[in-house]
């Protein structure tokens, strides 16, 4: 069985500070995770995946993640924040024979001016 | 490519009534997933389609039901509607190649309201 944790449902951080997102995950198999970013109305965009290779991950608009297979974590990091990364992020993994997707509870991003 | 589309954005129905979702992957894509997502539950796989035929399915009575077809377009279909159907619903699209490690894309998703 797979499932996914999200510490702290929300999170706020001042324009310009760090952004740290926690998942951590729990599978049988080697797992394939994902985090993915919700604005308002919308469907999710694939922020950056984890299949296999390097354990640090880089994704779109700044953000990365690292895989620590010791620690079963999955951490969403970006340096800077901006007004724009204000939106809900989910973490999620899939893996064994099965692409289906099981999904944390979601951490709301606020950014502070 | 176009992305995701999914249709209607938004539909509002009452009990007992049944709804037809419908989802166009991107071209080429041959996997289309749908999920629920709730305030209550959060996101939930529903059920995989592939190349017509369903290949995941996930804990929902049988009231949720799905078909794909062959130009991989898909729908999904809610009888006897209650209440907490209401929800938002997700088609995702993959290409299917590698299996597993395939990125979802989703579409913008249908708004569905039970009175």
């Amino acid at each position: 069985a797979q499932s996914v944790t999200q510490l702290g449902s929300h999170v706020s951080v001042s324009e310009g500070a760090l952004v740290l997102l926690r998942c951590n995950y729990s599978s049988s198999v080697p797992p394939y995770l994902f985090w993915y970013v919700q604005y308002p109305n919308q469907g999710l965009q694939l922020l950056l995946k984890y299949t296999t290779g390097a354990t640090l991950v880089k994704g779109i608009n700044g953000f990365e993640a690292e895989f620590k297979k010791s620690e079963t974590s999955f951490h969403l990091t970006k340096p800077s924040a901006h007004m724009s990364d204000a939106a809900e992020y989910f973490c999620a993994v899939t893996g064994g024979a099965t692409n289906k997707l099981i999904f944390g509870t979601g951490t709301l991003l606020a950014v502070q001016p | 490519k176009a992305g995701v589309t999914q249709t209607p954005r938004y539909l509002i129905k009452t009990r007992g009534q049944q709804v037809t979702l419908s989802c166009s992957p991107i071209s080429g894509h041959r996997s289309v997933s749908w999920y629920q997502q709730t305030p209550g539950q959060g996101l939930q796989f529903l059920f995989e389609y592939f190349s017509e035929t369903q290949r995941n399915k996930g804990n929902f009575p049988g009231r949720f039901s799905g078909r794909q077809f062959s130009n991989s377009r898909s729908e999904m279909n809610v009888s006897t509607l209650e209440l907490g159907d209401s929800a938002l619903y997700l088609c995702a699209s993959s290409p299917s190649t590698s299996g597993n490690t395939d990125t979802q894309y989703f579409g913008p998703g249908t708004r569905l309201t039970v009175l």
